[in-house]
């Protein structure tokens, strides 16, 4: 099964601060990765698929790069609408995981 | 714009089956352009893949859940379920339907989810 380790786990950070969330996997997943947000009480969102590709209606100050095994998510200038907690995802196989997710809180 | 419904028991005995139904209004799940999968979120935790199912009827699992689920879809309802047997206080969670859309470039994994569904396993 292909792992994914997403770091950190929380993130302190204040309003205008440039955010960067690291998930690698356990092995080659191709572009095959999603980022999503997901705040209290609510399904997730869609930010992000096939590594860097926003999703529309995502703000653009949402980003992702990355390629084979290590990937980020960037938060350019962080809003208040953006503390929430964020999880990616790989579909390179039959069989799908989601990494442990990273809280972004007010610092 | 496509949208997905959960239902079920809120509420299932520790030994029994978990049942639940995603009802998709706003567009067929016979379509070749969807696929569908089941995630869940056990309190507190993170998010956990429990399974796909593709437009050709194909099923795949998470390894750790195998033994256990079954998805299937049912055309005529528009509808796609899914069951886990011999539940335990761990398949308490909110469970979750998605779509996943298949275009000329690749596939986009959930694009769009369910409200999700809390299921409780207790006696």
């Amino acid at each position: 099964d292909i792992q994914m380790t997403q770091s950190p786990s929380t993130l302190s950070a204040s309003v205008g601060d440039r955010v960067t969330i690291t998930c690698r996997a356990s092995q080659f997943i191709n572009s095959h990765l999603a980022w999503f947000q997901q705040k209290p009480g609510r399904a997730p969102k869609l930010l992000i698929y096939k590594t860097s590709t926003l999703e529309s209606g995502v703000p653009s100050r949402f980003s992702g790069s990355g390629s084979g095994t290590e990937f980020t998510l960037t938060i350019s200038s962080l809003q208040p609408d953006d503390f929430a907690r964020y999880y990616c995802q790989q579909y390179d196989s039959y069989t799908w995981t989601f990494g442990q997710g990273t809280r972004v809180e007010t610092k | 714009q496509m949208q997905l419904q959960e239902s079920g028991p809120g509420l299932v005995k520790p030994s029994e089956t978990l049942s639940l139904m995603c009802t998709v209004s706003g567009g067929s799940i016979n379509s070749r352009s969807y696929h569908w999968g089941w995630i869940r979120q056990a309190p507190v935790k993170g998010l956990e893949w429990i399974g796909n199912i593709y437009s050709s009827g194909s099923t795949y699992y998470n390894p750790s859940l195998k033994s256990r689920v079954t998805i299937s879809a049912d055309m005529s309802k528009n509808q796609f379920s899914l069951k886990v047997i011999s539940v335990t206080a761990a398949d308490t969670a909110v469970y979750y339907c998605a779509r996943i859309t298949i275009t000329s470039t690749g596939w986009i994994a959930f694009d769009i989810w369910g409200q999700g569904t809390m299921v409780t396993v207790s006696s």
